[in-house]
């Protein structure tokens, strides 16, 4: 199973907005409503920001929305903070139960 | 509060086995499918294998198929890895982590497998 296609790297000003891409086939990311998004800190372990393509977990702030149109799904980050600065990874559900993720993308925050 | 603990890492010879254990607790362990992850150093998250609420599925990708096996202790609250004829492309961070079959919403801190002669 490839890995699925993220930019490796986007960056923006403070309150500014960002989106981050998350490319795959229609055997993954276009089959399934089940795209997930993690955040991960340097030497840290990865925090779930979104699952089910949209859905927020209980306590990430509502500046994180996820979507997805065709086999692409992205995460856009609004009001842009500097914690936000960070890796994050995106997974989608392959069927036969397998998941595959993302190559990462480095957000800096300028 | 959610707690997962993984141990059992450190330094094998390639071909050589190593089990992971991850202790879970703060939670109804038996009520949760489980997985694990790993990163190489410097590298991406790349999922390792999954395990329904009861141990009656489990699921691998196709670079461990065969090599590592995944299962769970309900009474003990922990999960395990099973790895053997390790490669130095095995060598990584391996987290276990909490969730349903399609994403993981707690994380333990990982336990470093290192394959080297």
């Amino acid at each position: 199973q490839s890995a699925l296609t993220q930019p490796r790297s986007v960056s923006g000003s403070p309150g500014q907005s960002v989106t981050i891409s998350c490319t795959g086939t229609s055997s993954d990311v276009g089959g399934y409503n089940y795209v997930s998004w993690y955040q991960q800190h340097p030497g840290k372990a990865p925090k779930l920001m979104i699952y089910d393509v949209s859905k927020r977990p209980s306590g990430v702030p509502d500046r994180f929305s996820g979507s997805k149109s065709g086999n692409t799904a992205s995460l856009t980050i609004s009001g842009l903070q500097a914690e936000d600065e960070a890796d994050y990874y995106c997974c989608s559900y392959t069927g036969s139960y397998s998941l595959v993720f993302g190559g990462g993308t480095k957000l800096t925050v300028l | 509060e959610v707690q997962l603990v993984e141990s059992g890492g450190g330094l094998v010879q390639p071909g050589g086995s190593l089990r992971l254990s991850c202790a879970a607790s703060g939670f109804t362990f038996r009520s949760y499918w489980m997985h694990w992850v790993r990163q190489a150093p410097g590298k991406g998250l790349v999922w390792v294998s999954h395990i329904y609420n009861d141990g009656s599925s489990t699921s691998y990708a196709d670079s461990v198929r065969g090599r590592f096996t995944i299962s769970r202790d309900n009474a003990k609250n922990t999960l395990y890895l099973q790895m053997n004829s390790l490669r130095a492309e095995d060598t990584a961070v391996y987290y276990c982590a909490r969730g349903q079959p399609s994403f993981s919403d707690y994380w333990g801190q990982g336990t470093l497998v290192t394959v080297s002669s």
